[in-house]
């Protein structure tokens, strides 16, 4: 089946710790975002990438970085500069970057120890 | 002021009942607009697209008054399994295509 696929479901970061969220899709879809969820507020924009080797800040870049060797991946890496990691990250893709409709990995959840 | 801004609940209905979720947008150049649920902890799946004249999908109605910039959602005959957080999600395309999330709107659904 066709979709987007988020590993792992769980993380946990020790302070001064570098991790990265993976996220592999099989829709051949150009377009991918990652997004940050917390209580109380609506998904928040960090990174998107529209094509291989591209790739934009969002709304919230601080402290994260990303990568898109290939169509399929975009991970997502939490640097140490980011202070406050705890959340849920949300992968998506769509057809083009103007296309409207979004298809969500399953998600991530970041967990400070 | 928030771009998409939803009444958090939560909202606590009986089954059966009909429920209405208001979401208001700040911009005037938003061209499209859509409802989302997510359950707990869970990535967010597309609920219904909202046109001009109003659409509807079964037990769902959803609404677009652009004057006021506001759409709302209607559940009818609440099930159970209708429980969850309703996003309202608008787009624009000033300088870009760009994607804004409510914050949700819980509705718990009890037996």
């Amino acid at each position: 089946d066709g979709g987007i696929t988020q590993s792992p479901k769980y993380l946990f970061r020790k302070e001064g710790q570098n991790v990265t969220l993976s996220c592999e899709q099989n829709l051949n879809h150009d377009a991918m975002y990652w997004y940050r969820q917390d209580p109380g507020q609506g998904l928040r924009l960090i990174y998107y990438s529209q094509i291989v080797n591209d790739f934009q800040k969002g709304d919230i870049a601080e402290g994260y970085s990303v990568s898109r060797e290939k169509k399929e991946s975009f991970p997502l890496t939490v640097t140490s500069a980011q202070k406050n990691p705890t959340a849920f990250y949300l992968c998506a893709s769509s057809i083009g970057r103007d296309n409207e409709k979004l298809f969500f990995g399953s998600g991530t959840q970041l967990s400070v120890l | 002021r928030k771009e998409v801004e939803q009444d958090p609940g939560p909202f606590n209905v009986p089954e059966g009942a009909t429920v209405a979720f208001n979401c208001t947008y700040s911009n005037s150049a938003s061209q499209s607009f859509f409802w989302y649920r997510q359950d707990c902890r869970k990535e967010p799946k597309l609920l219904m697209s909202v046109y001009s004249s109003g659409n509807e999908d079964g037990r769902f109605t959803a609404q677009l008054n652009r004057a006021s910039q506001y759409i709302s959602l209607l559940i009818r005959d609440s099930k159970l399994s209708d429980s969850a957080t309703y996003l309202c999600v608008v787009r624009s395309n000033t300088g870009g295509f760009k994607t804004i999330f409510g914050a949700g709107t819980r509705l718990f659904v009890k037996a």
